[in-house]
């Protein structure tokens, strides 16, 4: 069954520290893997789509990095903002251009002062 | 400016009614889906479309019908059926090889 597992489920940090969230998926065949960011009661808006063949891409202090053989992704914010406090979730694509996309539970990131 | 757009924002409705949620997109993508998400959880498909006049079930379709008669509509029709309809409810849609772009949400209440 395809499937797309996050975490933590939550996180608190401190304003200016990073922090790093984990995406395992079982979705096969793969063909892309996107970050949202969804602020409470808003539509999600999207960070960064990744492909089979990327390995690290950037949007900002988002870093997201992907690891197609072990199918794991992750989402690397460097030098939080209180802004930073949302829900981010993971999706994925399977190989069919027009095939439904696989969410994860999302992380629940507070940014405090 | 091209997007999506859901309306409304909040939504009531009484016990035993249908209510429908508009969903609109001027980008020109053939596939739309609806998600549902509750709180502290994640989106789960309620319906999707590949392509005008055509629809599929996603995984929680009971309760809900939705129509594709036109490229830059997909209108979800919450029934009596739906025993515990109160949520928030995102349309998203998305053109071939590129992103999902999702509305702003309708929060729907029963009251």
């Amino acid at each position: 069954k395809n499937q797309v597992e996050q975490s933590p489920q939550s996180l608190i940090i401190l304003e200016g520290k990073n922090c790093t969230l984990q995406c395992n998926y079982t979705v096969s065949p793969f063909s892309n893997l996107r970050w949202y960011k969804q602020d409470t009661g808003r539509g999600p808006v999207s960070l960064t789509i990744m492909t089979f063949s990327e390995n690290t891409k950037s949007n900002g202090r988002y870093t997201a990095t992907l690891d197609a053989d072990t199918k794991q992704s992750s989402l690397h914010i460097t030098a939080s903002q209180l802004s930073d406090s949302a829900s981010y979730i993971c999706v994925v694509q399977g190989n069919s251009g027009n095939t439904p996309l696989v969410f994860g539970k999302g992380t629940r990131l507070s940014v405090i002062a | 400016d091209g997007g999506i757009t859901q309306s409304p924002k909040y939504l009531f409705r009484k016990e035993g009614q249908n209510v429908t949620l508009s969903c609109e997109q001027n980008l020109n993508h053939d596939a739309m889906y609806w998600y549902r998400q509750d709180p502290g959880q994640g989106l789960r498909l309620i319906y999707y479309s590949q392509i005008v006049n055509d629809f599929q079930k996603g995984d929680i379709a009971e309760g809900y019908s939705v129509s594709r008669e036109k490229k830059e509509s997909f209108p979800l029709t919450v029934t009596s059926a739906q025993k515990n309809p109160t949520a928030f409810y995102l349309c998203a849609s998305r053109g071939r090889n590129t992103e999902a772009f999702f509305g702003q949400g309708t929060r729907l209440t029963v009251v």
